[in-house]
């Protein structure tokens, strides 16, 4: 089976750089993806990491090292509209994505 | 956006009762999956499919059976629905290649009292 670990909440300010961490153990791995929900709404695609190094697009950037079993998500420039729930994912074939909890990012101005 | 729909949005039911979930989808994607989302415990896979009439179980499937009779419907329908079965549940879609991203519905919230 598979199992994510991430952190529960964030908290950071309006303009700040913040990392959020993502470890994870799987009998088979494809890639490691991300996806931000706000409260009250559906997850949406943020990015998609299948090789080791860093996938940047526009203040988002991924991380993967496949030998770690370890990823992250950093937000820079933070807004407030960034304030919602993120979550990693891997996909272990089939296509079916296994998520982790969710770490809780609240942006202070 | 993609062209995927939920319904219903909201549904209140008594325990004990059949419910089901539709989700249709008008982007031709082969995989779709129902998932279910409880505070703390994130997105948990009920069931997924991978094309008609194939589907297979995910790691929170007892109390729930899927029907995928064309490629646009999925269907999840709780058999005797029960109390531990409130929440909110979304679809999703994903289609070929490499870039798995997933494409999801706008949820179902399912009370069950």
């Amino acid at each position: 089976g598979q199992s994510l670990e991430q952190p529960s909440e964030v908290t950071a300010v309006e303009g700040a750089i913040v990392q959020i961490n993502c470890t994870y153990q799987t009998s088979g791995f494809y890639g490691l993806s991300w996806y931000q929900q706000h409260d009250g709404g559906a997850p949406t695609f943020l990015s998609y990491n299948a090789l080791d190094g860093l996938e940047e697009t526009g203040r988002f950037s991924s991380f993967l090292s496949r030998s770690d079993s370890y990823g992250y998500l950093l937000l820079q420039e933070l807004q407030m509209k960034d304030s919602a729930s993120y979550f990693c994912a891997v996909n272990e074939g089939r296509r079916a994505l296994t998520f982790g909890s969710g770490t809780r990012l609240q942006v202070q101005p | 956006d993609a062209g995927i729909t939920q319904s219903p949005r909201h549904k209140v039911t008594e325990t004990g009762t059949p419910v089901t979930l539709r989700c249709h989808q008008t982007e031709n994607h082969r995989y779709m999956y129902w998932y279910r989302q409880d505070p703390g415990h994130g997105l948990r896979l009920i069931h997924y499919s991978y094309g008609v009439k194939d589907t297979d179980k995910g790691e929170v499937s007892d109390g729930y059976s899927v029907s995928r009779s064309k490629t646009e419907d999925f269907l999840l329908t709780l058999e005797s629905a029960t109390s531990s079965q409130t929440s909110v549940y979304f679809c999703a879609i994903s289609g070929q290649g490499q870039n798995t991203e997933a494409f999801f519905g706008q949820g179902t919230r399912l009370t069950v009292v």
